[in-house]
């Protein structure tokens, strides 16, 4: 299995955009998880899916901030507008059926917002 | 609010000997425990899983969970400059929350 894919790997955009990332999950993984990373924060859980079905999305920031999963294999994650505060490295990862383990983590996206 | 409090660091070990890493955490409803390795620029990498009291062991890791006092741990057992990285220490009821990691140095 190639793993949990995320693109685009950089982002480098202006505040006020529009900014999409994208994640592919590991084939039969049920749960599907968005994650930011910050020095001062560490890892946030943003927001997750169980069988595409969003289940908690208490640690979105802010309306700017939206997550689909229209299907098994594919989820995004969208900022509009950007600010420079969102710059971080966004990592989705997933996890089987069962909800007891442990997540596959993919490259994530490092985006910076200028 | 569910919490995994680790120390920081860094920790600095010789090479060669044992590293010693800590959490604790608040939701004792917690069944799932996790160490993580993040290396610098990099994904975290899950290396160690544990699910009931008491020691498990993988090769040079040793995760020890003590449900009744909410901590867990990882000893690495003969360190190498390569487990220089930070550990993320994680539980899981329905979603894994993190620790803000440590951040271990071998010292050649």
């Amino acid at each position: 299995d190639a793993g949990v894919i995320q693109s685009p790997r950089h982002e480098v955009t202006e505040m006020g955009q529009e900014v999409t990332l994208r994640c592919k999950p590991i084939s039969g993984h049920d749960y599907l998880f968005w994650y930011r990373q910050t020095m001062m924060r560490g890892l946030e859980l943003l927001i997750y899916f169980n069988n595409n079905v969003p289940i908690d999305d208490s640690g979105m920031p802010e309306d700017r901030f939206s997550a689909k999963m229209p299907n098994a294999s594919f989820s995004t994650l969208k900022i509009q507008p950007s600010e420079p505060r969102d710059s971080a490295v966004y990592f989705c990862a997933s996890s089987p059926p069962g909800g007891g383990y442990g997540y596959t983590f993919g490259s994530g996206t490092r985006l910076t917002v200028v | 609010q569910k919490e995994v409090e680790q120390n920081s660091g860094p920790l600095s070990v010789p090479e060669g000997a044992i590293a010693s890493l800590n959490c604790t955490y608040s939701d004792r409803v917690s069944q799932s425990f996790f160490w993580y390795r993040q290396y610098s620029g990099k994904s975290p990498e899950l290396i160690m899983s544990i699910y009931s009291n008491g020691d498990k062991e993988d090769g040079r890791f040793t995760a020890q969970l003590n449900k009744a006092s909410q901590y867990v741990s990882l000893l690495i057992r003969d360190s190498q400059p390569s487990d220089s990285a930070t550990y993320l220490c994680a539980s899981r009821d329905d979603k894994i929350i993190f620790g803000k990691g440590t951040r271990l140095h071998i010292l050649p």
